[in-house]
């Protein structure tokens, strides 16, 4: 299964939204995820299973979509919410992130 | 709290194995019921899975590697292990180990440990 992120850049002001895409090659039924990584940093677990955030994830991240299409949200931009954000798809191994979408305030 | 750390040898010469370790402390955890993953990142470039152990034994690769990872589970030790053959410059990465402790899931990463450098040259 092939994954693809757009934009793979995003520039964002703070308190203003954004919306970051993934599609894959293959329905995914709701084994779709997404993580956060900050500069220097492992990756984080932001968005499990399509739109259940993981523990201690802020309100403002929304996961959403279905079959092939999915979107992650931020509802209000914060300057902490800068890094690459990666979506992967958890219905088959071998499992596969999409390639990045780089956030910049 | 599960915590996961990678160890290993930061240096591997071309044609030779890359071997890592992931220890696992923090709580009560049979190690033989989760599942154990190992993920790399070269420098800029974007995640790849290489590939699981669960159920004590099973295992599940990534065929992009061409059969040259396998992972080992050690439950005395509390440490699972990585082993990449004939490695060329490609494999050149930041390691990472991760876990699933979420409920109902065994393959959503939301522990991970800080990643390793291995560089491969000679």
């Amino acid at each position: 299964i092939w994954m693809t992120q757009s934009p793979r850049s995003l520039s964002v002001t703070p308190g203003e939204p954004a919306s970051i895409s993934c599609r894959s090659s293959q329905g995914l039924l709701i084994y779709l995820d997404w993580y956060l990584q900050k500069p220097g940093q492992s990756p984080r677990l932001l968005i499990h299973s399509t739109s259940s955030r993981a523990s201690g994830v802020p309100d403002r991240f929304s996961g959403s979509g279905s079959g092939t299409d999915f979107t992650l949200t931020i509802s209000r931009v914060e300057p902490e919410d800068v890094g690459v954000y990666y979506c992967m798809q958890a219905k088959q191994t071998p499992f596969a992130f999409g390639p990045g979408t780089t956030v910049n305030i | 709290q599960v915590q996961l750390q990678e160890s290993g040898p930061g240096l591997v010469k071309p044609s030779q194995t890359l071997s890592l370790t992931c220890s696992v402390s923090g709580g009560s955890i049979d190690i033989n019921n989760y599942y154990w993953t190992w993920i790399r990142q070269p420098a800029g470039k974007g995640l790849e899975w290489i590939g699981r152990i669960y159920n004590g034994g099973e295992t599940d690769y990534n065929p992009s590697l061409n059969s040259r990872a396998s992972i080992s589970v050690d439950a005395s030790k509390k440490q699972f292990s990585l082993r990449l053959t004939s490695v060329t410059a490609a494999d050149t990465a930041v390691y990472f180990c991760a876990t699933c402790r979420i409920p109902g899931r065994t393959d959503v990463f939301d522990i991970w440990g800080q990643g390793t450098m291995v560089t491969v040259s000679s």
